[in-house]
């Protein structure tokens, strides 16, 4: 159980344009939803969480106008990389939350690369 | 000082080898605690939970120390897949959830 998955699982676009990220829990509710960005050899950073129905709360430091989040339903969130440039760049991963639970689940990840 | 430390290590062992790993926290607050495995280029995976009364599956055993604030790992008789990167994970429930990521301790087992 437990199984959320991610689409595209790797992207390439050009420096400018803007690029669509889903995440979705395929056997759990997930009120909760988690997107976290990677660079090569660091650490996971929390990037911005996630409820059904209201606004993501975005970290310090991380742009809303430019990483746009949307979690319409209990099983659905997207993130929008929006005019993106190389230095977005990274390994997007969304995790979500069981009703209840505390554990997070993670998707497999988008591999995004802007030329 | 960061909120979730990790030695980054590598640690580089032999196959059958015991390892452990500590994890310190510096907000007393925190209430959650989780050991995540990643492989490189793949997303994290839960390995255990962490409870105050410790925990065991299989080769691995979890414990929390809340007086010292630490948490830690430890892996007996070492396996080649286990080579990974270890990730702690502390979550504080106050006002507003809060999930910190240790930066992760790297784990080779050599033959």
């Amino acid at each position: 159980g437990a199984v959320v998955s991610q689409h595209p699982s790797w992207v390439i676009c050009k420096s400018g344009t803007s690029v669509k990220i889903e995440c979705r829990s395929l056997d759990f509710q997930a009120t909760t939803m988690f997107w976290y960005r990677q660079f090569p050899k660091q650490s996971l950073m929390l990037m911005a969480t996630s409820n059904e129905g209201s606004k993501a709360t975005y970290e310090q430091g991380v742009e809303k106008d430019k990483f746009l989040i949307n979690h319409a339903s209990l099983t659905l969130s997207t993130l929008t990389v929006t005019s993106a440039h190389p230095e977005d760049s990274s390994f997007y991963i969304c995790s979500a939350t069981d009703r209840g639970a505390y554990e997070q689940y993670f998707g497999p990840g988008t591999r995004l690369t802007v030329t | 000082r960061k909120e979730v430390e990790q030695d980054p290590g590598p640690f580089n062992v032999p196959e059958g080898a015991t390892v452990a790993f500590n994890c310190t926290y510096s907000n007393s607050a925190s209430q959650s605690f989780f050991w995540y495995r990643q492989d490189c280029r793949k997303e994290p995976k839960l390995l255990m939970s962490v409870y105050s009364s410790g925990n065991e599956d299989g080769r691995f055993t979890a414990q929390l120390n809340r007086a010292s604030q630490y948490i830690s790992l430890l892996i007996r008789d070492s396996k080649l897949s286990d080579s990974a990167t270890y990730l702690c994970v502390v979550t504080q429930y106050s006002s507003a959830s809060k999930i910190i990521f240790g930066s992760g301790t790297r784990l080779s087992i050599r033959p």
